[in-house]
């Protein structure tokens, strides 16, 4: 257990469906990331929220969209994707002290 | 942006051998992690390691800034060692962690 919770952690959806994905740190952090994961490619920072701002878009679809209400909590909207997005979707938080990031196990997407 | 290039990408083992896994960075950094991923994903943290040593059990780890690189070292493998062993580096100011492609690390029985 890293503090980081992630639901669901397995989804499957088709390409007209709209979903969300759910992150939650228990450790106090203050900053909060999504990071995708491709089959044989690195890990791809998406989007970063500092005390609920969004302060990093690493030019990301429109069809993703990212929400922050606390700096507890992040989700990912997820609508008319493609199955190009089939990844495995990570969350992870930090302080900012020295910005180590600790991750969730992550949501392995699948888009029919 | 910062490249980050780890080696070797596949590494087999016997059980009981030790081993080291490089990484290496284009430019200064002011954070660096390794991470092993188990085969359900996790990322599970093993050193926030900038600069200097540290050790924990069988693990260290070494980063020499100057030279802009980093070793992991494991003792003793073990089976539940398999996985992928992932560097990560700070890129505009911290924040952005760059992953290299990572280490596939198998050890057999």
């Amino acid at each position: 257990e890293t503090g980081v919770t992630q639901t669901p952690r397995h989804l499957v959806m088709g390409m007209t469906n709209k979903k969300s994905l759910k992150c939650e740190q228990h450790l106090g952090h203050n900053a909060m990331y999504w990071y995708k994961q491709s089959a044989k490619k690195p890990l791809e920072l998406m989007f970063v929220y500092n005390f609920k701002e969004q302060t990093e878009n690493n030019s990301v679809p429109s069809r993703f969209s990212p929400e922050c209400p606390n700096s507890s909590h992040l989700f990912l909207h997820l609508h008319t994707l493609q199955p190009e997005d089939s990844a495995l979707y990570l969350c992870a938080s930090s302080s900012g002290a020295n910005n180590e990031q600790f991750f969730g196990p992550g949501t392995r997407l699948t888009v029919l | 942006g910062i490249q980050v290039e780890q080696s070797p990408p596949d590494l087999i083992l016997q059980e009981g051998a030790n081993s080291t896994l490089r990484c290496n960075f284009s430019d200064s950094v002011n954070n660096l992690q390794w991470f092993h991923q188990n085969p359900w994903g996790q990322l599970i943290n093993l050193f926030y390691i900038p600069s200097g040593t540290k050790q924990n059990g069988r693990l260290s780890a070494t980063t020499v800034a100057t030279e802009r690189y980093s070793l992991l070292y494991i003792s003793s493998s073990q089976t539940t060692d398999s996985g992928v062993y992932f560097c990560a580096v700070g890129d505009q100011g911290a924040q952005k962690l760059v992953f290299g492609q990572g280490t596939r690390l198998t050890i057999n029985p």
